[in-house]
């Protein structure tokens, strides 16, 4: 069956440093990724969307990239601060990975 | 221009009772999907809505469990007979194409 797993549950980072969060799909070629960000007791809110022919995309301290080699995507936030601490998701059509959660700590 | 509202942003049913969750999509948008969270695990797709169609329900429980999408008015996630098991937080989102979605405040169902 499909799946789209995110291989942390947990990462804690210190400020500036740069966090990066694993997304890995099996028996799927999505046309293109999603990352959100949520956070507690909130609906998740959109990011960026990758299609699959491009291999990297960024948005100010984002960037995603796509491997349809390795089914994987990476999602970089850089100079990370304390208000990047959230859970953040990676979805293809409606399935979502479980999440990764970011603290960013001063 | 108005998010995806959803109400009422908190329920509590008794077990048996019926519950109607109610999503109305950012303006323009003509995709709605419906999720389920529980505490501490990830987003659960129950179903995905066009106006006036079903287009895919393979999350969706078979009994119980409907969802609708009508010309004019709100998407309804109807739940009949509700058990402890259906406490959760309900999230829908709505999406001008069927790609990026935008996800509404949610709706926490407390079953008693």
């Amino acid at each position: 069956s499909q799946k789209i797993e995110q291989n942390s549950e947990a990462l804690n980072i210190q400020e500036g440093k740069t966090a990066t969060l694993t997304c890995n799909y099996t028996n799927y070629s999505p046309a293109y990724l999603q990352w959100y960000r949520q956070d507690p007791g909130r609906g998740p809110v959109f990011l960026l969307l990758i299609r699959e022919n491009e291999k990297e995309k960024r948005k100010e301290r984002l960037k995603v990239t796509f491997d349809t080699t390795l089914k994987q995507s990476l999602f970089h936030i850089t100079a990370s601060q304390p208000a990047d601490s959230a859970t953040y998701l990676c979805a293809f059509d409606m399935r979502f990975g479980a999440g990764t959660r970011l603290t960013v700590k001063p | 221009n108005a998010g995806v509202m959803q109400n009422p942003r908190h329920l509590v049913r008794r077990r048996g009772q019926e519950a109607r969750l109610r999503c109305s999509p950012m303006k323009g948008h003509s995709h709605v999907y419906w999720y389920r969270q529980l505490p501490e695990e990830g987003l659960k797709f129950m179903v995905y809505l066009q106006k006036e169609n079903i287009i895919d329900e393979s999350g969706m429980p078979k009994e119980r469990f409907s969802a609708e999408f009508p010309k004019e008015g709100p998407s309804i996630l109807r739940i009949q007979q509700v058990v402890r098991g259906d406490s959760a937080a309900y999230f829908c989102a709505s999406s001008l194409t069927s790609s990026e979605q935008y996800f509404g405040p949610g709706t926490r169902l407390t079953v008693t």
